[in-house]
């Protein structure tokens, strides 16, 4: 099953918006990261916040979670068509004490379109 | 990520055929990762390792087996390969707790 489901399936902006994609999941963690994957490439990471903090940011890109509610958000400001990719958050919730975590559970996925 | 590499980067093969997805990757981490991708499914979690006589279930392992070979060595095995195997596999490596690092995929399909 899926941990994280991403909202929306997909979002079309035009270069110069910012674009904003969630991700709700259901079980407790210990960090959420979020990924990005050009068209059949492998992904690359984002960004990684952990379950005690409240906001990130990383050039361009911003990323909240709310432990209480179970979701992240991830908006990337300024958008480029070279920005164009699917972005995927994926949750960490091993048992830290049993040395277990850095298992992720991966959500579907917003298929981001940025047009010129 | 060219510290991760996988190989075949494409492989069509026939049902019933055995077939190996090799992975390697020179970032020395010890934990190394498969997963399968499916169209509108995300990734799935095949199986991992954290080290070289760790083993472990993911998500959707029957039908598949792995080895790990060394700590920069992971590889997949689908004994009897079927058709609902046809996906795009990755391989991962990671630290403990930190992000992961993704090779460029197999694109494998079965006939």
């Amino acid at each position: 099953s899926q941990q994280g489901e991403e909202d929306p399936q997909a979002l079309s902006i035009q270069e110069g918006e910012n674009a904003t994609m969630n991700c709700s999941y259901k079980t407790s963690i210990n960090n959420l990261q979020w990924y990005r994957q050009n068209s059949g490439r492998g992904l690359v990471h984002l960004i990684l916040i952990r379950s005690n903090e409240r906001e990130k940011h990383s050039g361009r890109l911003r990323v909240t979670l709310d432990t209480s509610k179970k979701s992240s958000s991830l908006l990337i400001t300024a958008s480029r068509a070279a920005d164009t990719a699917s972005y995927f958050c994926a949750t960490d919730a091993g048992l830290i004490l049993t040395g277990g975590g850095n298992k992720l559970t991966f959500g579907t996925g917003t298929q981001l379109k940025v047009e010129l | 990520d060219a510290d991760v590499t996988q190989t075949p980067r494409n492989r069509i093969t026939k049902t019933g055929k055995r077939i190996m997805l090799e992975c390697s990757q020179t970032k020395g981490h010890d934990r190394m990762y498969w997963y399968r991708q499916d169209p509108g499914l995300g990734l799935r979690l095949i199986y991992y390792s954290f080290d070289v006589k760790d083993i472990n279930k993911g998500e959707i392992s029957d039908g598949y087996s792995v080895s790990r070979q060394a700590q920069a060595k992971f590889s997949l095995s689908l004994e009897s390969a079927i058709p609902n195997q046809t996906a795009l596999y990755f391989c991962a490596t990671s630290d403990h707790r930190t992000e992961q690092f993704f090779g460029p995929g197999t694109r494998l399909t079965v006939l």
